[in-house]
């Protein structure tokens, strides 16, 4: 088992910009969930894939959108980036159903 | 919809000491979840609670669950400095993958 991994650790970007981030789920795992956490908060859900096809939305803007690959990674893409974009940006892997395995995050800056 | 509550919000607690987490949840929700999170860390599992009544014990953590009430519990039992963290509960909808998180509880435990 690999665990879930995410790219990059850090990332700072300025307001209106788009932003890629990246998961690898755990070796099995068919589902990822993205969840934002600002500081100080606890976790929001952005949305879920299962088996490359978006499985579920939380109250995110369209700008806010996902891919999930073959081989059950997942990226999140964030465009035209606002300052309350900033922080936590978790996703985690399950087989089917609510996050199994939570990823380290990429601490997301705008500014 | 479904809201999730925590209490207290901040905890400090001298070692040796037992104390109870509190997590209300708005709507009747299939699963429940407690995580722990340290300073800039992603989510560790903690428990998954399933069915009322389910009570759950890892070291000095225990984990309950009432449906009818609402209520999930974490008991603090002898606590010790390296319980220091914050705790989050989470509520889901069985075929609804979007879990909601609480606020969390920051525990200082003091020696």
């Amino acid at each position: 088992e690999t665990g879930v991994t995410q790219s990059p650790t850090h990332l700072i970007k300025t307001r209106g910009q788009q932003v890629t981030l990246r998961c690898s789920s755990q070796s099995g795992h068919n589902t990822v969930s993205w969840y934002q956490q600002a500081l100080g908060q606890g976790p929001q859900f952005i949305f879920q894939y299962y088996r490359e096809e978006e499985n579920g939305r939380g109250n995110f803007p369209p700008r806010f959108s996902g891919l999930q690959f073959p081989n059950y990674s997942s990226e999140l893409n964030v465009n035209a980036l606002e300052l309350d974009d900033s922080a936590l940006y978790l996703c985690a892997s399950s087989l089917g159903g609510t996050p199994g395995i939570f990823g380290p995050g990429t601490r997301l800056t705008v500014l | 919809e479904l809201k999730v509550e925590q209490n207290p919000l901040f905890l400090s607690m001298q070692e040796g000491k037992n104390y109870t987490i509190y997590c209300n949840y708005s709507t009747t929700s299939d699963r429940l979840y407690w995580y722990r999170q340290d300073p800039g860390k992603s989510l560790e599992s903690l428990f998954v609670l399933l069915s009322n009544g389910a009570v759950k014990q890892e070291g000095r953590l225990m984990a309950s669950l009432d449906t009818k009430a609402r209520l999930s519990t974490l008991h603090i039992t002898a606590a010790v400095h390296d319980l220091s963290a914050t705790y989050f509960c989470a509520a889901a909808l069985l075929f609804n993958n979007d879990m909601r998180f609480g606020a969390g509880t920051r525990l200082t435990v003091k020696p």
